[in-house]
C-alpha cells in the first residue's frame, strides 16, 4: 500500500530532551515536507525537501532540523523541545512529472506534547 | 506573506443538498490549487486539485477556479453525513523555487441528516 508512515503517533516529552520524529514514504517521491497544525493557526510548513540532500525552510523552521540522506526518509529533529512546540505534526510527500504540481499525500500525524 | 482565506464556519447543509465552500488567495502567481478533507484528529486527505480556470468534476465533487478573481470553490452535490468534516483549501507555493502548500484555516462543514 502506498503510504507515508510517521512514528511515533503520540509522544510526551520534557523540555530540552532531544527527539526525532521519523517519516518514511514508499512511493519514490522526490518532494517531502513537514507541517505542524495548531488550533486557530491551521497547517503551517516547517521544512521541505526537493530531493536527497536538498532541504529548505518553510514558514516556521525555528527550533527544528531535518535531514534527507535517503529518498524515502525525512526525519524531523527537535534538538531542545520547548512547550510551544506542542502540536500535531504531519509529514507529507508528493510526486513530480510532466511539469504538473501534484498534491501532497499526508502521513497519519504525530501528536507531540512537551511539558 | 502569501495567504489563503476561508470562512471558518460552521457551514450547516441538509443531507442531499449542495454544499458550497469558498476560498480566496493572495498570490497571483499561484498555479495549483487543492482541496483537502480532514476529519477530526485525522490527517488531511486530498479530494480535488485544479490548475486551469473553469470547472473540474470528480463524482459528487466539483472544483471551480477563477484566477482573475483569485477565487477557488468546491461544490459537494448530494451531501451525505459522512461529508461532515473540515475542508482545507491549499495553494502551491512554487514561486522562487520553494515548494509545499499554503493552507487556509479550513471550513467546518456539517451535513444535517
Amino acid at each position: 500500500e502506498a503510504q507515508v508512515t510517521q512514528n511515533p503517533r503520540y509522544l510526551i516529552t520534557v523540555t530540552g530532551k532531544k527527539l526525532t520524529v521519523t517519516c518514511s514514504q514508499n512511493m519514490n517521491h522526490e518532494y517531502m515536507s513537514w507541517y505542524r497544525q495548531d488550533p486557530g493557526l491551521g497547517l503551517r510548513q516547517i521544512y521541505y525537501s526537493m530531493n536527497v540532500e536538498v532541504t529548505d525552510k518553510g514558514d516556521v523552521p525555528e527550533g527544528y532540523k531535518v535531514s534527507r540522506k535517503e529518498k524515502r526518509n525525512f526525519p524531523l529533529i527537535l534538538e531542545s523541545p520547548s512547550p510551544n512546540q506542542t502540536s500535531l505534526y504531519f509529514c507529507a510527500s508528493r510526486r513530480t512529472g510532466g511539469g504538473v504540481v501534484y498534491g501532497y499525500t499526508f502521513g497519519s500525524g504525530t501528536r507531540l506534547t512537551v511539558v | 506573506q502569501k495567504e489563503v482565506e476561508q470562512n471558518s464556519g460552521p457551514l450547516s447543509v441538509p443531507e442531499g443538498a449542495i454544499a458550497s465552500l469558498n476560498c480566496t488567495y493572495s498570490d497571483r502567481g499561484s498555479q495549483s490549487f487543492f482541496w483537502y478533507r480532514q476529519y477530526s484528529g485525522k490527517s488531511p486527505e486530498l479530494i480535488m486539485f485544479i490548475y486551469s480556470n473553469g470547472d473540474k468534476e470528480d463524482g459528487r465533487f466539483t472544483a471551480q477556479l477563477n484566477k482573475a478573481s483569485q477565487y477557488v470553490s468546491l461544490l459537494i452535490r448530494d451531501s451525505q453525513p459522512s461529508d461532515s468534516a473540515t475542508y482545507l483549501c491549499a495553494v502551491n507555493r512554487g514561486g522562487g523555487g520553494a515548494d509545499g502548500l499554503t493552507f487556509g484555516k479550513g471550513t467546518h462543514l456539517i451535513i444535517q441528516p
